[in-house]
């Protein structure tokens, strides 16, 4: 079945770059996603990629995709305190399915 | 986007009883999903509802549990039946709206505890 593996945790400086990495293992991975949970909340849905694309960037973010590896990669550009939360990569083979999610990678940003 | 709200936002049930939850969509939707995150846990699906059909479960979770009403395009209900301290858990309901491309939203879900 499909996995999806992530690093449990990234501590970071303020004003750093951030990277949290993910990789998954299920070749029919057509779209990607990158949701944040900050504590006691829902998740917020903060990009997605296809398959076809290498890479995306919006704002501070950029994902990065390594289909061959299966690796994908969100990049938080100038982190800030408020960037400390829970981040989790998801994948789906196609529209209207259900979401696979790794286990989440709680991000900490030190002032 | 959707703007989703789930009622309640939290409660605390004893053992045995059950729970039902709500959600509501500003808009309306074919595809509802639910999911669970247990206490630390990642993200995963009980099952998808769609308006007009029977829900369908992923493995490890049945109807008798988890019964799932989807009455209309814009809401659904989770029941928590019989319940057990391990079904204390946040309980989401997410959405992919039409026009919305890939997007999948989620509620604020709703965190479970069972004394």
């Amino acid at each position: 079945g499909e996995d999806v593996e992530q690093s449990l945790f990234l501590s970071v400086r303020e004003g750093d770059s951030s990277v949290i990495n993910c990789t998954y293992t299920d070749s029919s991975s057509t779209y990607l996603y990158w949701y944040k949970q900050e504590p006691g909340a829902g998740l917020q849905l903060l990009t997605y990629i296809f398959s076809n694309m290498d890479m995306k960037q919006d704002q501070r973010l950029t994902v990065l995709l390594n289909k061959k590896d299966k690796h994908l990669s969100l990049r938080i550009a100038d982190t800030q305190t408020g960037d400390s939360a829970i981040y989790f990569c998801a994948e789906t083979p196609a529209a209207g399915n259900k979401l696979t999610f790794g286990g989440g990678t709680r991000v900490l940003v030190k002032p | 986007s959707a703007v989703i709200s789930q009622k309640p936002s939290r409660d605390i049930c004893q053992r045995g009883t059950s729970l039902t939850i709500q959600c509501q969509v500003d808009s309306q939707v074919t595809m509802m999903f639910w999911y669970r995150q247990q206490p630390g846990q990642s993200l995963t699906l009980i099952a998808t509802a769609n308006q007009g059909s029977e829900a369908t479960y992923e493995s490890g979770f049945v109807i008798d549990k988890f019964p799932i009403s989807r009455p209309n395009l814009t809401f659904s209900t989770l029941t928590v039946s019989n319940l057990s301290p391990e079904d204390s858990s946040i309980y989401l309901c997410s959405v992919e709206p039409a026009g919305a491309g890939l997007e999948q939203y989620f509620g604020p879900g709703t965190r479970l505890t069972v004394t």
